[in-house]
């Protein structure tokens, strides 16, 4: 499958562990925020989405945290599984921007 | 319900040529977006089609042009194609292309130029 980035910042976990993926966004107007995991040769896939009004949010087995002090978001993902091994991306919005910015990415790599 | 689709997923041409890559949405959805996505700058912004007009545009040169069809189909085209336009270019769809709503993305079109 694709490369999708040769040189991205690799988070290792052993299988059955908790991960946690970091991102930091850049524009404090933000108020939308997604994570995407994108597996070798797939497109990007929506995983979970926060509104700057809430903190926290919960999905099956992922939560998103978000801390508009210091612009920082993560993702994470209870007892990892092998099909976890991806790419993760965050994505930032702002309500006056036309557009999603996305940020480079984190290789999430699991360990038997 | 079927995924978005693209076609043809790999594709190699040389400096000078030009390609028409092809993104079919989901089925109902009137927005599709296209995105460069390389290991250096991640994914970009290419420009976003809505009912058969281009809504937003990103900051790429005039060589990257798309349109969108009737039936919501898209094409992008990249003329006179550089080495650095050797990328993975994405489609994403949504109903309403409202940038907070879910985009469903594709596998994308791997090029290669030589």
């Amino acid at each position: 499958g694709e490369s999708v980035g040769l040189h991205l910042p690799t988070l290792s976990v052993q299988e059955g562990d908790n991960s946690i993926i970091n991102c930091a966004y850049s524009n404090s107007a933000s108020d939308y925020f997604i994570w995407y995991k994108q597996e070798s040769g797939k497109g990007p896939q929506f995983i979970i989405d926060i509104r700057s009004n809430m903190d926290k949010r919960q999905g099956q087995r992922v939560t998103v945290l978000l801390n508009k002090t210091v612009k920082h978001l993560s993702l994470q993902i209870a007892a990892t599984q092998p099909g976890d091994s991806a790419v993760y991306f965050c994505a930032e919005n702002s309500n006056r921007d036309d557009k999603i910015i996305f940020g480079k990415g984190t290789r999430l790599h699991i360990l038997p | 319900k079927a995924g978005v689709t693209q076609t043809p997923r790999y594709l190699i041409k040389t400096r000078g040529q030009q390609v028409t890559l092809s993104c079919s949405p989901i089925s109902g959805h009137r927005s599709v977006s296209w995105y460069q996505q390389t290991p250096g700058q991640g994914l970009q912004f290419l420009f976003e089609y809505f009912s058969e007009t281009q809504r937003n545009k990103g900051n790429f040169p005039g060589r990257f042009s798309g349109r969108q069809f009737s039936n919501s189909r898209s094409e992008m085209n990249v003329s006179t194609l550089e080495l650095g336009d050797s990328a993975l270019y994405l489609c994403a769809s949504s109903l309403a292309g409202y940038t907070q709503e879910t985009q469903y993305f594709g596998p994308g079109t791997r090029l290669l130029v030589l």
